[in-house]
C-alpha cells in the first residue's frame, strides 16, 4: 500500500484533456512540493513536474501540476497516444523522513 | 550529459546480501549541489525510493529497509552503492538509481527531485 494514493487507471480519448488525483497527509503532500513522473515500460521514469506546478524544459505546456492542501493533480490536454504511460506522484514524507510514491496511474488512449 | 548505469548481479540467493553499483558519468558527481538514490519496482508494482546518499557520506533510508540497507560512495570511482541484507522473493525487482536535483529556489531536504535515472536492473532473488 503507498503512502500517496491514485487512481490505478485512468483513460481519454486523443485531444481530450485527463487529471490523474494523488492524495495525501499533512506530512508529505500538505507540508511539501508535489513532484509528478512519467514512466514508460522498460525505460526509466522521466520527471514531468517539480514544485507542485514547474514544467522542466522540454516537457510540453501539455501537462500541468497543482496542489491543494493535501491533494494534488496533474492535468493532460490535448491526449495524444504517445502519452499512454504510467504516471507517478511523489512527494518528501516529513514523518517519515524520506521520498514516498504514489501507487501509478496507468493511462490509456483510446 | 549525465548518464547513470546500474551494474551487479541479475540473481542472488535467499538470505544473502544484494550488492549494487552505480557509475555516474558527466560531471555532477563531485558536486555538492545533488543526492545520490536507489529507487526500486517490483513487478506490475509501484516505485519505492529506498534511500539516498550526499557527497559528504550522509544518508537517509526509508524506515520499512532501514534496518537491511546500506548506501556508501566512491567519489575516486564516480560511483555510488547499495547493499540490501537478508533478501528474500519480496525483494525481487528493477532496481534504479537516480540522481537527485534542486531548482528554483531554496533547496530544502524536500525540495529535491530525481532529474537523471539509470535504465534500471532486474535482480531476482531465488534459489
Amino acid at each position: 500500500q503507498s503512502v500517496l494514493t491514485q487512481p490505478p487507471s485512468a483513460s481519454g480519448t486523443p485531444g481530450q484533456r485527463v487529471t490523474i488525483s494523488c492524495s495525501g497527509t499533512s506530512s508529505n503532500i500538505g507540508s511539501n512540493y508535489v513532484f509528478w513522473y512519467q514512466h514508460l515500460p522498460g525505460t526509466a521514469p522521466t520527471l514531468l513536474i517539480y514544485r507542485n506546478n514547474q514544467r522542466p524544459s522540454g516537457v510540453p505546456d501539455r501537462f500541468s501540476g497543482s496542489k491543494s492542501g493535501t491533494s494534488a493533480s496533474l492535468a493532460i490536454s490535448g491526449l495524444r497516444s504517445e502519452d499512454e504511460a504510467d504516471y507517478y506522484c511523489a512527494a518528501w514524507d516529513d514523518s517519515l523522513s524520506g521520498h514516498v510514491f504514489g501507487g501509478g496511474t496507468k493511462l490509456t488512449v483510446l | 550529459q549525465v548518464q547513470l548505469q546500474e551494474s551487479g548481479p541479475g540473481l542472488v540467493m535467499p538470505s544473502q546480501t544484494l550488492s549494487l553499483t552505480c557509475t555516474v558519468s558527466g560531471d555532477s558527481f563531485s558536486s555538492s549541489s545533488y543526492y545520490w538514490s536507489w529507487i526500486r519496482q517490483p513487478a506490475g508494482k509501484a516505485l519505492e525510493w529506498i534511500g539516498r546518499l550526499y557527497n559528504t557520506g550522509t544518508t537517509n533510508y526509508n524506515p520499512s529497509l532501514k534496518s537491511r540497507v546500506t548506501i556508501s560512495i566512491d567519489t575516486s570511482m564516480s560511483q555510488f552503492s547499495l547493499r540490501l541484507s537478508s533478501v528474500t522473493a519480496a525483494d525481487t525487482a528493477v532496481y534504479y538509481c537516480a540522481r537527485e536535483a534542486c531548482t528554483g529556489g531554496v533547496c530544502y531536504r524536500s525540495s529535491y527531485y530525481f532529474d537523471y535515472w539509470g535504465q534500471g536492473t532486474l535482480v531476482t532473488v531465488s534459489s
